[in-house]
């Protein structure tokens, strides 16, 4: 069946760097894209979405870059803080089919 | 960005006893919510969707006479985990749309212990 994928399960960068966390999509046909934070026991939290109409997305410290030749998601956070500490997942939609999420990503930021 | 409350965010209960899980929009009217249950290091896996006003549609494998969805408004959605058991040991975690466009709000969850 269709899957939405991450490469890497878990990532460390140091506070104040730049991290990238990468979703492979399988399913061409997905129109909208989100990523979402999820801390320990907590829900996930919307950060930011992304039409399959455009290539990149910015928000605040985030930026989302689409690249449907390859099916590549990323999510980009500038200027790491230790808050930003959690899983990030990535998820797929298309047209009224049910949001799919993928695998997680542990995003550790060291001090 | 869209409320959604969850209620209790912790339950532990014996075997055989059954456990009502509420999901609330606090700012807004839902018509569709989702229920997700996720175990630890996992992703959320969707368990069925809530349609105020209707049965609820099931995924498949979900058993829907084990895990009764009750949605009686536009603001209220219901899971009640019937005569659980240990391996319904789970972080449970609702959703909703506002529906004016497709983000999904999460509530806070609730972490299911059954001994």
């Amino acid at each position: 069946g269709e899957s939405v994928g991450l490469h890497l399960p878990t990532l460390s960068v140091q506070e104040g760097d730049n991290s990238i966390i990468n979703c492979a999509y399988s399913n061409s046909a997905s129109d909208y894209f989100i990523w979402y934070k999820q801390e320990s026991g907590k829900g996930p939290q919307f950060i930011i979405d992304i039409r399959s109409n455009m290539d990149k997305r910015q928000g605040q410290r985030v930026t989302v870059l689409l690249n449907k030749t390859v099916k590549h998601l990323s999510l980009q956070i500038a200027a790491t803080q230790p808050g930003d500490s959690a899983v990030y997942f990535c998820a797929e939609k298309f047209g009224n089919e049910k949001l799919t999420f993928g695998t997680g990503t542990r995003l550790t930021i060291i001090p | 960005g869209a409320v959604v409350s969850q209620h209790p965010s912790r339950v532990i209960c014996k075997s055989g006893t059954s456990v009502k899980i509420e999901c609330r929009s606090l700012d807004f009217q839902a018509t569709t919510m989702f229920w997700y249950r996720q175990f630890p290091k996992q992703s959320l896996m969707l368990m069925a969707t809530s349609n105020e006003g209707s049965k609820a549609t099931y995924e498949q494998g979900v058993e829907k006479d084990k895990f009764l969805i009750n949605h009686a408004s536009l603001t209220l959605s219901t899971l009640t985990v019937t005569s659980a058991h240990p391996e319904d040991s789970s972080f449970y975690i609702c959703s909703a749309s506002t529906g004016r466009d497709e983000k999904l709000f999460f509530g806070s969850g609730t972490q299911l212990s059954v001994l």
